[in-house]
């Protein structure tokens, strides 16, 4: 089956600081990915879709400016959290569709950010 | 809107078998997924289902119904590894998921 990998797994970082996330799809071409974000004990919330060669789509509520999501190819797609701030910390998640039926989507394993 | 309603919690008995309920109202529809995840993991793919009936395979079976916009997981046999949260999601008419809040599956020995 299709494999999607996350760097890092996860990361401590200091408020204020920047902490960028990488998406790859290894074995297949993704021109869409998905960036959710997960809090303890709460549902995945779409923050982005991420296209290849053109801009995001993010979802209301999103700040674009801090959430920057760049799809530098068919391949990768990462996503920069600026300025960081505890409320940052989560569990942040990316995901790429399967072509045709059963449109599933294949999740990265996660990234587990932990802002101090 | 776009919903998708599915219990918050459920607990069931080690062996026994257990349904989770997943209702759904969408702008066209592509199909409905199960995903299960365990904490501190990514969600992993369950079960999709686009005609109504049933789909079984193994322990897991998922049901449709898409003139009552309802769907169901049906796990039997439990196990103790099953406790898990259980995402319902939603492909709309622009092929994009609509997720629930998960069903927290507690399994007791």
């Amino acid at each position: 089956g299709a494999v999607v990998s996350q760097h890092p797994s996860w990361v401590i970082c200091k408020s204020g600081t920047s902490v960028k996330i990488e998406c790859r799809s290894l074995d297949f071409q993704a021109t869409t990915m998905f960036w959710y974000r997960q809090f303890p004990k709460q549902s995945l919330m779409l923050m982005a879709t991420s296209n290849e060669g053109s801009k995001a789509t993010y979802e209301q509520g999103v700040e674009k400016d801090k959430f920057l999501i760049n799809h530098a190819s068919l391949t990768l797609s990462t996503l920069t959290v600026t300025s960081a701030h505890p409320e940052d910390s989560s569990f942040y998640i990316c995901s790429a569709p399967g072509q045709g039926e059963p449109y599933e989507q294949y999740f990265g394993p996660g990234t587990r950010l932990t802002v101090t | 809107g776009q919903n998708i309603d599915q219990p918050t919690e459920m607990t069931a008995t080690e062996g026994a078998i257990v349904q989770i309920n997943c209702t759904y109202q969408t702008s066209g529809f592509n199909g409905l997924f199960w995903y299960q995840q365990h904490a501190g993991e990514a969600p992993t793919f369950l079960s999709y289902n686009v005609l109504d009936g049933l789909e079984e395979k193994g322990r897991f079976s998922s049901f449709l119904s898409r003139s009552k916009g309802y769907s169901y997981l049906l796990l039997k046999e439990l196990q103790m590894k099953d406790s898990a949260s259980y995402l319902c999601a939603a492909l709309d008419s622009n092929y994009q998921l609509i997720w629930g809040a998960g069903t927290k599956l507690i399994i007791k020995p």
